[in-house]
């Protein structure tokens, strides 16, 4: 099993550019998310989704959309790529119920908008 | 809105020692879970330990364990004969124990960054 896999790892943007980040991943997970991480900072929820055709907003969706069209793929699109937006991008998958629930991350993705 | 404080950046211990990491928690919920995960520099996030909140018995897993404190709202993790292999990012998260939407979120501390000394 390859898990969750991100790609790109890395990439500068200029401001003003859009880009997106793809996430995929072959454990048939319905839960799947995308989490930013700013340094000195935990983890923030961008955008989640609950099964293909759905998807909702997390505590930080402003400059950022999604789509679920398959249960292996969840891309994150950034449209007017700002410096705000410089971070480092997690996608994850889980299965499982409260306690239960175990979380598969894929290995990031460093944005920097310059 | 529940918050998650981890109050120390930055810790050392000496490999083979004992070391003991922060984290304090704020919320009214009294069902919920606590998670420790720990990030290499691979960036690739692990799931150390887990705490249900209406268990008292502190989690153990090998090397590793808490110290649930409820009333005081605090879940420290200890690390028993650390390892090279323990020096990462630690970080501390909270989930409620139930619902929908929000429920969705973990809250996660900033982290606390481990060095193993040889």
């Amino acid at each position: 099993n390859a898990g969750v896999t991100q790609t790109p790892k890395f990439r500068i943007l200029k401001i003003g550019q859009s880009m997106t980040l793809q996430c995929t991943q072959d454990m048939n997970h319905n839960y799947m998310y995308w989490y930013r991480q700013d340094p000195g900072m935990g983890l923030k929820l961008i955008y989640y989704s609950v099964g293909a055709g759905i998807t909702d907003k997390g505590e930080v969706p402003n400059g950022y959309n999604v789509s679920r069209s398959t249960t292996e793929d969840f891309p994150l699109r950034l449209e007017l790529a700002a410096p705000s937006q410089t971070s480092v991008y997690f996608c994850a998958s889980s299965y499982g119920q409260g306690i239960d629930e175990k979380l598969f991350f894929g290995s990031g993705t460093q944005l920097s908008v310059l | 809105a529940q918050t998650v404080t981890q109050s120390q950046p930055e810790m050392s211990v000496q490999e083979a020692e004992t070391v003991t990491l922060s984290c304090t928690y704020d919320t009214s919920e009294s069902d919920y879970y606590l998670f420790w995960y720990k990030q290499p520099p691979s960036r690739q996030m692990i799931l150390v330990i887990r705490q249900e909140a209406y268990k008292q018995q502190n989690a153990t897993e090998n090397r590793f364990s808490v110290n649930f404190q409820k009333a005081a709202k605090s879940f420290s993790l200890k690390i028993s004969d650390s390892q090279l292999g323990d020096a990462a990012m630690y970080f501390c998260a909270y989930r409620s124990a139930g619902g929908l939407g929000s429920n969705y979120q973990l809250i996660w501390g900033a982290g606390t960054k481990l060095i193993i000394k040889p």
